[in-house]
């Protein structure tokens, strides 16, 4: 069974819509985590949370926001998709507490913004 | 703010060789630390981690060493194959975004036969 999963794994679409990943872990999680990683591999923390908080990177655009319906769920909700949203967006879980705050990711979904 | 820095690559060797991959940090107090890789078109794997001061993470012949005084954990392999191929990523745990991790640059490594 695989632990995290994304949906879609490819998304390709026009600037302007509106589109949603959705993640889901089977693993008992408190914490997901919603990461970016651009053309150049780097990789950058977009969202965590858990059942009790929302942090947000000051740097993602309001267009981008979390929705989680449980706690073994995490969907990326974006709006008005812009060129420069084009990226590979990675969903990992954790435990939040030391020592089993190990993060799993996903398989990752590359979107590409036409 | 917490950072990472890992050496800039791509890193080629040859099969059998031995790798070391830099890695240091700056963080306020003491974070754990990782090293994540990711092969081709996959996502990331947990490949080793250390907790604290002079803790040895170790996996598939894969070590590194958490270095208080140099703020280093940099990767180390004493004989690479081809399979090593992939980008390593080194991260801290980041308490100032809510645990999430704090990636560097990652560092492409390919093995060649």
């Amino acid at each position: 069974d695989t632990a995290v999963s994304q949906t879609p794994k490819y998304l390709v679409t026009q600037m302007g819509n509106d589109k949603s990943i959705k993640c889901e872990q089977n693993l008992g999680h408190d914490t997901m985590y919603w990461y970016k990683q651009d053309s150049k591999k780097f990789l950058k923390i977009m969202f965590s949370y858990n059942n009790k908080e929302l942090i947000i990177n000051e740097t993602v655009p309001n267009r981008f926001s979390p929705k989680s319906p449980d706690k073994a769920h995490l969907n990326l909700h974006i709006n008005s998709l812009e060129l420069g949203d084009s990226a590979v967006y990675f969903c990992a879980s954790s435990h939040q507490r030391e020592p089993k705050n190990i993060q799993y990711f996903g398989a990752g979904t590359r979107l590409s913004v036409l | 703010g917490n950072s990472v820095t890992q050496m800039e690559g791509p890193v080629t060797l040859s099969e059998e060789a031995f790798l070391t991959i830099n890695c240091t940090y700056t963080a306020t107090g003491y974070p754990s630390l990782f090293w994540y890789v990711q092969y081709p078109g996959e996502g990331l794997q947990l490949l080793l981690k250390a907790t604290k001061a002079d803790d040895k993470g170790s996996n598939k012949g894969f070590e590194a060493t958490y270095r208080k005084e140099t703020t280093s954990f940099h990767l180390e392999k004493g004989s690479v194959q081809v399979s090593d191929s992939a980008v390593y990523f080194c991260a801290l745990r980041d308490s100032n975004s809510g645990y999430a991790l704090n990636f560097g640059k990652g560092t492409s490594l390919l093995v060649t036969p």
